[in-house]
């Protein structure tokens, strides 16, 4: 059964600092890697996706790795902004094979960024 | 452009009250869809899904149903609510290999 590990659980940095959030999951036959955005209260917001033949996938400040070896995908974040604050879910996602696209889901890392 | 709908967005109910929440998607046809509960502490469950209608695959055991009487409904009910039962509800569509997300519905049972 795919499990997925989120470190840290909680991060605060200063405004303008670079950071990385980590992923991991113990299941490497994965179709794709998603991370999404969650503010307090909301649903999800899609950021990134890394299909699994791919390394990563940039967007503005924000660039995703993805290592199926190793089980491993990171999410940094360049110049980080008070508005990049919210909970951040990495999701591995499966084909379960019956016609549907599965997510297994971290715990997510809960950023604060500090003006 | 498509669109997923949740209503209601916050719910309290008492203990053993039944339960009917509903979902919703706009601009696309035959979608998988998906419900999702997100506990204090806890990751996102999955807790069903649907290849279309009538379809219903139940992932957790427990005291909630799913239906899609219609291509874009999903619904999510319950007969009798426990404390347990308590959360943020997601629903979420896909035609390919990406989910997106509706904008959740927070039950509190008491």
């Amino acid at each position: 059964k795919q499990e997925v590990t989120q470190i840290p659980a909680a991060l605060s940095v200063p405004e303008g600092e670079n950071l990385v959030l980590n992923c991991s999951f113990t299941d490497s036959a994965i179709y794709n890697l998603q991370w999404f955005r969650q503010d307090p209260g909301k649903g999800l917001t899609s950021l990134l996706l890394i299909q699994s033949s791919q390394r990563e996938q940039t967007s503005g400040r924000l660039n995703a790795s993805l290592d199926k070896s190793s089980g491993r995908s990171t999410l940094y974040i360049a110049a980080s902004q008070p508005g990049d604050s919210a909970t951040y879910l990495c999701a591995a996602g499966v084909d379960s094979g019956a016609g549907s696209y599965q997510l297994t889901f971290g715990k997510g890392t809960k950023l604060s960024v500090i003006p | 452009s498509q669109t997923i709908h949740q209503w209601p967005a916050t719910l309290v109910q008492p203990v053993g009250s039944p339960l009917s929440l509903e979902c919703t998607v706009e601009g696309t046809s035959n979608p998988n869809l998906y419900w999702y509960r997100q506990a204090a502490g806890r990751g996102l469950q999955l807790l069903f899904y649907s290849v279309g209608i009538g379809q219903i695959s139940s992932e957790v055991p427990q005291n909630l149903s799913a239906s899609r009487p219609q291509d874009r409904q999903f619904i999510l009910s319950s007969k009798k609510l426990l404390l347990s039962d308590s959360g943020f509800y997601l629903c979420a569509w896909s035609r390919t290999y990406t989910q997106y997300f509706g904008p959740g519905t927070r039950l509190t049972v008491l």
